[in-house]
């Protein structure tokens, strides 16, 4: 069956690096998303992209973030310089279908710890 | 914004009970989702239900809708240990899909 698929599973970092999280959605998915949630807590919507631009982004989601989808098949998180309530499990989704129906299809998650 | 806030947090039954969750949003729909997540792992699609439907079954699973009170409920029917996870609804369209808080499920055996 096919899936989203997440690397790395867990990065350590140091406060103030990069970090680029990365993302393979499913074949013919045409949305995709980055959700985040800190240990125990809500799933939080980052942001959505769609034509190769984002949708719709969150306040979460400063100039700290950025999303890139570089070669039709991977999208990409990248944080800029890492703080310290940056930690927390990230999730990539994808989507088929316009609309507002439609399931997302989420991967196992890639774990952030900044130090 | 839709957002979906589940009661009760946390829900601990025995094996073969039934097991009923809540969920409320602010805004108008056209569909609500609820998702099912295991301890650190992905969301896993449950069921969808538009907003003109009031019930809808899959399995063991039975969701209502009451849209004037802006409210659904997911009954898990015969509950299993392995249903021990954490179950969100979710609202919004394909630009942006809000969860809620999430109900905790423990299923003891």
């Amino acid at each position: 069956e096919p899936e989203v698929t997440q690397t790395p599973s867990h990065q350590v970092t140091q406060m103030g690096q990069e970090v680029i999280l990365r993302c393979v959605p499913i074949s013919n998915h045409l949305y995709f998303y980055w959700y985040r949630q800190i240990l125990g807590q809500k799933v939080e919507f980052l942001v959505s992209f769609y034509n190769n631009e984002i949708s719709e982004k969150s306040e979460i989601f400063d100039d700290q973030f950025s999303v890139e989808r570089p070669d039709g098949s991977n999208f990409t998180l990248k944080i800029r310089s890492t703080k310290l309530e940056d930690s927390a499990m990230y999730f990539c989704a994808s989507k088929e279908t316009s609309g507002d129906t439609g399931e997302l299809f989420f991967g196992e998650g890639s774990r952030l710890t900044v130090l | 914004s839709q957002q979906g806030e589940e009661d009760p947090q946390a829900l601990s039954i025995q094996e073969g009970e039934n097991a009923t969750m809540n969920c409320s949003y602010k805004t108008s729909i056209n569909n609500l989702q609820w998702y099912r997540q295991n301890s650190g792992r992905g969301l896993v699609h449950l069921i969808l239900i538009r907003s003109n439907e009031r019930e809808k079954h899959s399995g063991r699973l039975r969701v209502t809708l009451d849209t004037s009170k802006k409210s659904s409920s997911l009954l898990i029917t015969a509950s299993r240990a392995a249903d021990t996870a954490s179950y969100f609804c979710a609202t919004g369209g394909y630009q942006k899909v809000t969860f809620g808080i999430g109900t905790k499920l423990q299923v003891i055996p």
